[in-house]
């Protein structure tokens, strides 16, 4: 079964900062999603990555996957206030869908 | 576009009960996809739905069950719930397993 790490699992940072949240997985993956949760709600997709090397980017969150490291990255740049909510990364493999923990982020005024 | 529906937005039953959830997907996507999230287990895939087949199934017991109609909406079953059941249900749709758009989930609570 393959197994998702996030770290962190809680983050705060301060406005106009810029951070790394890392996902790693334990076995091949054939894409990875970046998703984020606000408190009560759905889950809202931001990226899907389907091949080594791929990063795409969105306003100030970037992700990155590495394939061969098993490593996809969700950096944010410039962090503001509205970015505050929990990230979830998810590796699909094998026709499942496996989840990480969540990093849960707060960026502070 | 309309986006994902899910009814009922919340729910409670009782233990032994049985529960159908609803998801009607965006219009011309054939994939859902239903998720669990508690706050002790985190998110889990429950199922995958492609035009009307059931793709893959996460590891839950056979009390979840799931079905895709030929319109593309899908239904998830419960059948003799237990506490630990009660959790947010999330549905997703897409094209096929790519970009996903989800409902705003239907939340259970079992007493």
């Amino acid at each position: 079964e393959l197994k998702v790490e996030q770290n962190p699992l809680f983050l705060s940072m301060q406005e106009g900062k810029n951070y790394t949240i890392y996902c790693n997985y334990s076995t091949t993956s054939d894409r990875l999603y970046w998703y984020r949760q606000d408190p009560g709600k759905s889950l809202e997709s931001l990226f899907v990555l389907l091949s080594n090397g791929a990063v795409k980017q969105e306003g100030r969150l970037m992700a990155s996957l590495d394939t061969k490291a098993r490593l996809s990255t969700l950096h944010i740049t410039a962090a503001v206030h509205d970015l505050s909510a929990t990230y979830f990364c998810t590796a699909f493999t094998g026709n499942q869908f496996y989840f990480g923990t969540g990093t849960s982020l707060t960026v502070i005024p | 576009k309309a986006g994902v529906t899910q009814t009922p937005r919340y729910l409670i039953k009782t233990r032994g009960q049985q529960v159908t959830l609803s998801c009607s997907p965006i219009s011309g996507h054939r994939s859902v996809s239903w998720y669990q999230q508690t706050p002790g287990q985190g998110l889990q895939f429950l199922f995958e739905y492609f035009s009307e087949t059931q793709r893959n199934k996460g590891n839950f017991p056979g009390r979840f069950s799931g079905r895709q109609f030929s319109n593309s909406r899908s239904e998830m079953n419960v059948s003799t719930l237990e506490l630990g059941d009660s959790a947010l249900y999330l549905c997703a749709s897409s094209v096929d397993r790519g970009w996903q758009y989800f409902g705003p989930g239907t939340r259970l609570t079992v007493t």
